[in-house]
């Protein structure tokens, strides 16, 4: 079974461009949410979608944006990219529903730097 | 909003040693989850944790939880080189969907 498969991996970007990252969950998965680990802050929620409804959002700028597909692929954006914004960015799928069982599994990642 | 705290957020023991990993929260949640993170690497799933009084081991690991005392523990038993890493804890904030708080992470250093 294919686990979570995040692309591209690594990524290097000027400030003030944007990114668009991808997440492919587990097959049968509904659940996507979106992490970023940098370490001052640690993981940080950025959102999480479920079949293609965003359900909750972190608290992070407008500027952090995403969307889910109907096959439950998932991106996210950043626009008007600032250093700050350097971090693993780590997708995670899941079954989630009510009464299921909720653990999330978590692809490798993709690592952002802005220069 | 909810927190997690964990500690120790390092820790250095020797090889056959015991420790325990501590994970406080603050508000109510019966779902808990630990992660082992190896440097440069994703989150791999420890165990799951969904009722006040789980009990899961694997191995050298076995992990405990207390929603009474919003607590769960990590222990670890005569520690091997293998098991250095960083371990965080992750509750799930109830009726937020999947949304997980993480804990800080403790970075475990096994020494021979």
């Amino acid at each position: 079974k294919a686990g979570v498969t995040q692309t591209p991996r690594y990524l290097i970007k000027t400030r003030g461009q944007q990114v668009t990252l991808s997440c492919s969950p587990i097959s049968g998965h509904r659940s996507v949410s979106w992490y970023q680990q940098t370490p001052g802050q640690g993981l940080q929620f950025l959102f999480e979608y479920f079949s293609e409804t965003q359900r909750n959002k972190g608290n992070f700028p407008g500027r952090f944006s995403g969307r889910q597909f109907s096959n439950s692929r998932s991106e996210m954006n950043v626009s008007t990219l600032e250093l700050g914004d350097s971090a693993l960015y780590l997708c995670a799928s899941s079954l989630w529903g009510q009464g299921m069982n909720t653990e999330a599994f978590f692809g490798q990642g993709t690592r952002l730097t802005v220069v | 909003e909810l927190k997690v705290e964990q500690n120790p957020l390092f820790l250095s023991m020797q090889e056959g040693k015991n420790y325990t990993i501590y994970c406080n929260y603050s508000t109510t949640s019966d779902r808990l989850y630990w992660y082992r993170q190896d440097p440069g690497k994703s989150l791999e799933s420890l165990f799951v944790l969904l009722s006040n009084g789980a009990v899961k081991q694997e191995g050298r690991l076995m992990a405990s939880l207390d929603t009474k005392a919003r607590l769960s523990t990590l222990h670890i038993t005569a520690a091997v080189h293998d098991l250095s890493a960083t371990y965080f804890c992750a509750v799930d904030g109830i009726n937020t969907g999947n949304q997980f708080y993480f804990g800080t992470g403790t970075s475990l250093t096994v020494i021979p």
